[in-house]
């Protein structure tokens, strides 16, 4: 159980377009999902803290208006880089809490390598 | 706030060795505790996790991790390497209660040899 399923996987996009990336909990309620960003070579990054039906939460440094996270529904929350430039390129990881009916703790999304070009 | 240590960065054993990852944390009182492991392009996969109770915890992938409140540590132990581990290994905290964001070290980057 807690399964999180992240789409797409990889992509590459032009510069000054937007990619969204999609997160979706297939087996339970995720009320809250957390976004990461991984650059090479590093640890993972938090980003923001997205809630059902409220607003975003984002990290200090992170700039809200780049990157727009969505949780409109309590198994969908999406991350959308706009206007992509290449220093985007990254390894983006979402994950979601799951601490009922049982505590699985802290289930990750397999990432979303975006290469801007 | 709480932090996660990994003093080794980057570690080599040979195949059937065995394997310590080291890990501290800092924070006053007992966060939830995880190891990770990411294979290369690829998410994360949850090795093992401690929340309460028996200090030793035995995992996935026979890795076991034992957490020592006295020494603000969770090392990550397997006593027979397979090559299949080479990988990075991420300890991770986060704060017990409700939904919490999870700090990882900045990882250990193992290299196993034949």
């Amino acid at each position: 159980g807690a399964v999180v399923s992240q789409h797409p996987s990889r992509v590459i996009c032009k510069s000054g377009t937007s990619v969204k990336i999609e997160c979706r909990s297939l087996d339970f309620q995720a009320t809250t999902m957390f976004w990461y960003r991984q650059f090479p070579k590093q640890s993972l990054m938090l980003m923001a803290t997205s809630n059902e039906g409220s607003k975003a939460t984002y990290e200090q440094g992170v700039e809200k208006d780049k990157f727009l996270i969505n949780h409109a529904s309590l198994t969908l929350s999406t991350l959308t880089v706009t206007s992509a430039h290449p220093e985007d390129s990254s390894f983006y990881i979402c994950s979601a809490p799951r601490t009922a009916p049982t505590n699985y703790g802290y289930t990750f999304g397999s990432g979303t390598r975006l290469t801007v070009v | 706030a709480q932090s996660v240590t990994q003093p080794d960065i980057h570690i080599t054993v040979s195949e059937g060795a065995s394997l310590e990852l080291r890990c501290n944390y800092s924070y006053g009182a007992t966060p939830y505790l995880f190891w990770y492991v990411q294979s290369p392009g690829q998410g994360l996969q949850l090795l093992l996790k401690y929340f309460s109770g028996d200090t030793l915890v035995q995992g996935i992938k026979g890795f076991e991790a034992e957490f020592k409140r006295s020494q603000s540590s969770f090392n990550l132990r397997k006593p027979s390497v397979h090559w299949s581990d080479a990988a990075e290994y991420f300890c991770a905290v986060a704060l017990s209660g409700g939904y919490q964001k999870v700090t990882f070290g900045i990882g250990t980057k193992l290299q196993v040899i034949p």
